[in-house]
């Protein structure tokens, strides 16, 4: 089975504190995601990568920054927490496929709260 | 920015009744995804739909991409209550598999 793993389920943080969200898959996956969850505005995308090192800004990219040093590891970054960065953040992989989109396989998300 | 909308937002019905969930855009999607999520877990894949105007059915459930491949529906029938949950659409564009969510169906059934 695919796993994705997130380094925590729940987080509490201060404002400007720099907070580091890991994640993890063990499918030898190309693609990794970041999404942030808000109630009514369903899944938005943080970031995406396509290859150890690659990334691409999504929709919502501004106070975030993501590294991607190995294939497995794709590590989301709050370089300042503000409380309007507090969300249910999840993570994704998914083989690459240029002609189809690929099943993502999600984890289990971060709940993270900024104080 | 590509944008997938979703309606109705929320849905409760009663346990039998058939509905109908909507997905749209104003973009061109080389797929598109179903997706159900349940509390506390991350969305798990229904279903992927790939040529304008075809149609999957899964048990009870019966997908639809549009003829432009610009718009998705999911129908249910004969709800029960194992199907609550949150509906997401997900699609990505030519020759990329950036994955954009759509904004969600919060379906409640009761018994």
């Amino acid at each position: 089975d695919v796993k994705v793993t997130q380094s925590s389920r729940y987080l509490v943080k201060r404002t400007g504190e720099k907070v580091f969200l890991e994640c993890v898959q063990d499918m030898d996956h190309e693609n990794m995601f970041w999404y942030r969850q808000d109630p009514g505005l369903g899944l938005r995308l943080i970031y995406f990568s396509y290859d150890v090192k690659m990334k691409e800004k999504g929709d919502i990219p501004e106070g975030y920054s993501v590294s991607r040093e190995k294939k497995e590891r794709f590590s989301l970054i709050l370089e300042s927490a503000s409380t309007n960065q507090t969300s249910m953040y999840l993570c994704a992989s998914s083989f690459f496929a240029v002609w189809v989109v690929n099943e993502a396989f999600f984890g289990q998300g971060t709940r993270l709260t900024v104080v | 920015t590509q944008l997938l909308e979703q309606s109705p937002q929320f849905l409760s019905i009663q346990e039998g009744e058939n509905l109908t969930v909507y997905c749209n855009s104003s973009s061109v999607f080389s797929s598109l995804q179903w997706y159900r999520q349940e509390p506390g877990e991350g969305p798990v894949l229904l279903v992927t739909v790939v040529t304008g105007g075809e149609v999957k059915k899964l048990k009870r459930l019966t997908f639809q991409f549009g003829d432009a491949r610009k718009d998705s529906s999911l129908h249910i029938t004969a709800a029960q209550p194992g199907d609550t949950g949150l509906y997401l659409c997900a699609g990505s564009g030519e020759n990329t598999d950036k994955l954009i969510f759509g904004t969600g169906t919060r379906l409640q059934v009761f018994p």
